[in-house]
Order: C-alpha cells, then sequence, then structure tokens
C-alpha cells in the first residue's frame, strides 16, 4: 500500500495564478481531509470529506475549493493564488473517527 | 480560546530525563483522542490513542480526564530521538455515527532532548 500520497511536493506560483493539489489514499477509507501547517499556528483543517460526494468546511476554507472525485481521491484548488496561501499543505484520510489518521508527505507552496 | 491548546515549548531536557505535556480541549462532544510526532518538514504520526482508562507505549504515558478536558502525555527515559513535535489531537465525531470525526490539532510542544 502507498497510504497517502500527494503531488506535487513543491510548487511555486505567482499571484492570482491558479492550482489544484492532488490526493490518493488506497486504504479504502472514508473520511479526508486538507490541511494547511504555517509556524507557529499549527494544522489548520480547511476542508474535510466524511464520505464520497461530501465536502464540508472547516476552520479556514476562503481562497479554496474541493472535490471529492471518487473514494481514493480529495482535491484541493486554489483559483487565484494569494501570498498568504504560502504554506505547507497536508491531505489525510481516516477510516473512521476512532482511528488513526494517516498524512500524506505534504506540498509546500510558495506564492511570490 | 482555541478548541486545543498545548503549551508549545520549547521544552529542552536532558536524555534520561522524564517530561511531561499537558493538553485542554474546550468541545465537550470529543469522542477520541491522540497524540501525534511530527518531525521536522515531515508529515505527523500517529503516536499513540488516549483511552479514558489511560494507557502506557513502553516510555510513552498517555492520560486523560474528561472531566477536566484534559490529556497528558509522560515521557520517561528521553532519548535524543525522541525530539519533535508533539501534538494533541481531538476527534469531535459531529453526527454521533463514528463515520464523520473532525480532527482537531493543538499547535503542538516542542521537545529537544540534548546528550
Amino acid at each position: 500500500n502507498a497510504g497517502v500520497t500527494q503531488t506535487p511536493k513543491f510548487q511555486v506560483l505567482k499571484t492570482g495564478q491558479s492550482m489544484t493539489l492532488q490526493c490518493a489514499q488506497d486504504m479504502n477509507h472514508n473520511s479526508m481531509y486538507w490541511y494547511r501547517q504555517d509556524p507557529g499556528m499549527g494544522l489548520r483543517l480547511i476542508y474535510y470529506s466524511a464520505s464520497e460526494g461530501t465536502t464540508d468546511k472547516g476552520e479556514v476554507p476562503n481562497g479554496y475549493n474541493v472535490s471529492r472525485l471518487n473514494k481514493r481521491e480529495f482535491s484541493l484548488r486554489l483559483e487565484s493564488a494569494a501570498p498568504s496561501q504560502t504554506s505547507v499543505y497536508f491531505c489525510a484520510s481516516i477510516l473512521d473517527s476512532y482511528n488513526e489518521q494517516f498524512f500524506g508527505p505534504g506540498t509546500r507552496l510558495t506564492v511570490l | 480560546r482555541k478548541e486545543v491548546e498545548q503549551d508549545p515549548g520549547p521544552f529542552n531536557v536532558p536524555e534520561g530525563a522524564t517530561v511531561a505535556f499537558n493538553c485542554t480541549y474546550s468541545n465537550s462532544a470529543s469522542q477520541s483522542f491522540f497524540w501525534y510526532r511530527q518531525d521536522c518538514r515531515k508529515e505527523p504520526k500517529l503516536l499513540m490513542s488516549v483511552y479514558s482508562s489511560g494507557n502506557e507505549d513502553g516510555r510513552f504515558t498517555a492520560q486523560l480526564n474528561r472531566a477536566s478536558q484534559y490529556i497528558s502525555l509522560l515521557i520517561r527515559d528521553s532519548k535524543l530521538s525522541d525530539s519533535a513535535t508533539y501534538l494533541c489531537v481531538v476527534n469531535i465525531d459531529l453526527l454521533g455515527s463514528g463515520n464523520t470525526g473532525k480532527l482537531i490539532f493543538g499547535q503542538g510542544t516542542t521537545l529537544q532532548v540534548k546528550p
């Protein structure tokens, strides 16, 4: 099992550009999550998908959109990147509420 | 008030020391609790789940006090390899179904173990 995979690992964007961060898991997990991590702020939930076909806002959803394409894949889109979106983005998945959440290796995004 | 609060540290301790981290959470609907470890520039990984009765895994002991909404992690006989950031994590089961958990992370406590 590959676990949770994310692409790309690194990305540099200019202000106003758009991009999609891809995430996939092969563990047949129901719920998937997108977080951002900034120094001194910890992990903050952007969006999550409790199950295929549903998505909900987390703590910091502004400037982002998500798509739960199928059970395996959950993508995060930045329509018009801003310097405030410079961060490390982690995707994660979980079987259910009482089990371990598995994380992908992260995407390091810089917006100039 | 943050939903999950931790002392960010850093905690600087010598090898062999015992160190304790504390965490408080505000949402009484919280269902499950975890400690994660995060190494520099890496993804968080599960260290241990936290049960109401308390649980131990080698040198690590986790405690939960639901009445006080308080979680702790005790590390005995610290090793250099324990240097990392420790994240307190609370799962809020939104619909009570066990399937719709929302994990809330504390900002993490940094531990540096010195030779």
